[in-house]
């Protein structure tokens, strides 16, 4: 079993829908990490979150320390937002573990 | 953007030849990381550095060699390619925020195939 797990692998909707992508984590840590990685492009650290909840723009990212359990959440959601989103936990300045991705295609 | 460059972007070489890539940066941060991506596997660690000459592995260091003699440069070297090796690398780097979490930044990836 995966330390980090995230749902869906994949994910389709139109333009406008509020979209959640879930991360769940099975090992102690210091930080949770949202990334962002379009086609063929480079990763941008969307957000780092050790409690409660961050927010910019049209972008929101929770965690439950308790439950292991974070989410993503886009509102409005526009084509420009298609990406791959990666969830990663870090323990420390060691490492980033990741998990495999959300691919979200978002249709005009 | 954190100032983060890797070179070279794009790589063809053949297998059993020795590869380096760089990863340099202008942030100072004291920790810089290699990952690589391949489908199916997501982003995995191979080396990592917490400071200039000390490093240590990753959960796929296999293969490679890294090197780190200045802050701002952090080298992975494949010390004879072979064709599992073909992937996207990734340079990272981070710095404290001060409460103990560490955010990663990522260079823009350097594309290896090994033919």
């Amino acid at each position: 079993k995966n330390e980090v797990e995230q749902s869906p692998q994949n994910l389709t909707a139109q333009e406008g829908e509020f979209i959640t992508i879930n991360c769940s984590y099975s090992v102690g840590i210091s930080a949770l990490h949202w990334l962002q990685q379009h086609p063929g492009g480079g990763i941008v650290s969307l957000f780092m979150l050790s409690s409660g909840k961050k927010k910019h723009g049209r972008l929101i990212a929770t965690i439950n320390i308790q439950e292991k359990h974070s989410s993503l959440h886009i509102t409005a959601s526009h084509p420009r937002d298609s990406a791959v989103y990666i969830c990663a936990v870090s323990q420390g300045a060691q490492k980033l573990v990741f998990g495999q991705g959300t691919r979200l295609t978002i249709n005009p | 953007d954190a100032g983060i460059t890797q070179s070279p972007r794009h790589k063809v070489t053949e297998t059993g030849t020795p590869v380096t890539l760089r990863c340099h940066q202008t942030e100072n941060h004291r920790y810089m990381y290699w990952y690589r991506q391949d489908p199916g596997h997501g982003l995995r660690l191979i080396h990592y550095s917490y400071g200039v000459k000390d490093t240590d592995k990753g959960e796929v260091s296999d293969g490679y060699s890294v090197s780190r003699s200045k802050t701002e440069d952090f080298l992975l070297t494949l010390e004879s390619a072979t064709s599992s090796q073909t992937s996207v690398y990734f340079c990272a780097i981070s710095e404290s925020t001060g409460t103990g979490s560490y955010e990663q930044y990522f260079g823009p990836g350097t594309r290896l195939t090994v033919t």
